[in-house]
């Protein structure tokens, strides 16, 4: 089955140091991977996506996520979080189904920045 | 201009009641989608409609109904309200071809009583 996940419901960084949110897949062919950003009571906002070509890959707001196949993983990073970058991170993955695509979310991860 | 919107905001109502969601987008997309969203914030796919065809139904109970006058609305009807219908239902848009990013509304927060 296709799909993705998210193993932390939570991560927790004080703010000017690194973070990485963990994202891993699993499906067939060549995956187009997307990170998206929820604030609270909001919208998902576009962060990133991987479809070909580097692997590492520069979004919004200073994220940026490593494509790595081998490990199947497509982890978001940023080198130094701020306290507005707390909010709820999903990783997505596209699938094929006939001429039809759709995402598949994982379960999200809350990303809190203490001050 | 907002890309994506949907009316209302918020919505609550009574078990057994038929309700609607409205959503537009002016990003020219051909693609557009409704999603779910439950109180654990899992995120769940539930119609699009490629140039007002419908491409996906995911399982869905058939008193949900999509409707795509255009390509740029894709309204959704409800009937018969039940609780465990209360979430937070977001429509979003996107190009079938291309990059795929998928743009989405505000969101819709439906409480059913």
């Amino acid at each position: 089955a296709q799909s993705v996940a998210q193993p932390e419901d939570q991560v927790n960084v004080a703010e000017g140091n690194p973070l990485t949110v963990k994202c891993t897949y699993s499906v067939s062919g060549n995956p187009y991977l997307f990170w998206y950003v929820q604030y609270p009571n909001r919208g998902l906002q576009f962060l990133l996506k991987y479809i070909t070509g580097d692997n590492l890959v520069k979004g919004s707001y200073g994220f940026e996520a490593e494509f790595n196949k081998s490990q199947t993983s497509f982890h978001l990073k940023k080198p130094s979080a701020l306290v507005s970058d707390s909010a709820l991170y999903f990783c997505a993955v596209r699938v094929l189904r006939g001429a039809t695509n759709k995402l598949i979310f994982g379960t999200g991860t809350l990303l809190a920045v203490q001050p | 201009d907002t890309a994506v919107s949907q009316t209302p905001k918020y919505l609550v109502t009574q078990m057994g009641n038929d309700k609607s969601i409205k959503c537009e987008q002016n990003l020219g997309h051909d693609t557009m989608y409704w999603y779910k969203q439950d109180s654990k914030k899992f995120l769940k796919i539930m119609f699009s409609y490629n140039n007002k065809e419908l491409i996906i139904n995911e399982t869905v109970p058939n008193r949900f109904s999509p409707k795509s006058p255009d390509k740029a609305h894709l309204n959704l009807h409800i009937n018969s309200l039940e609780l465990g219908d209360s979430a937070v239902y977001f429509c979003a848009s996107s190009q079938q071809t291309g990059s795929y990013e998928q743009y989405f509304g505000p969101g819709t927060r439906l409480t059913v009583t």
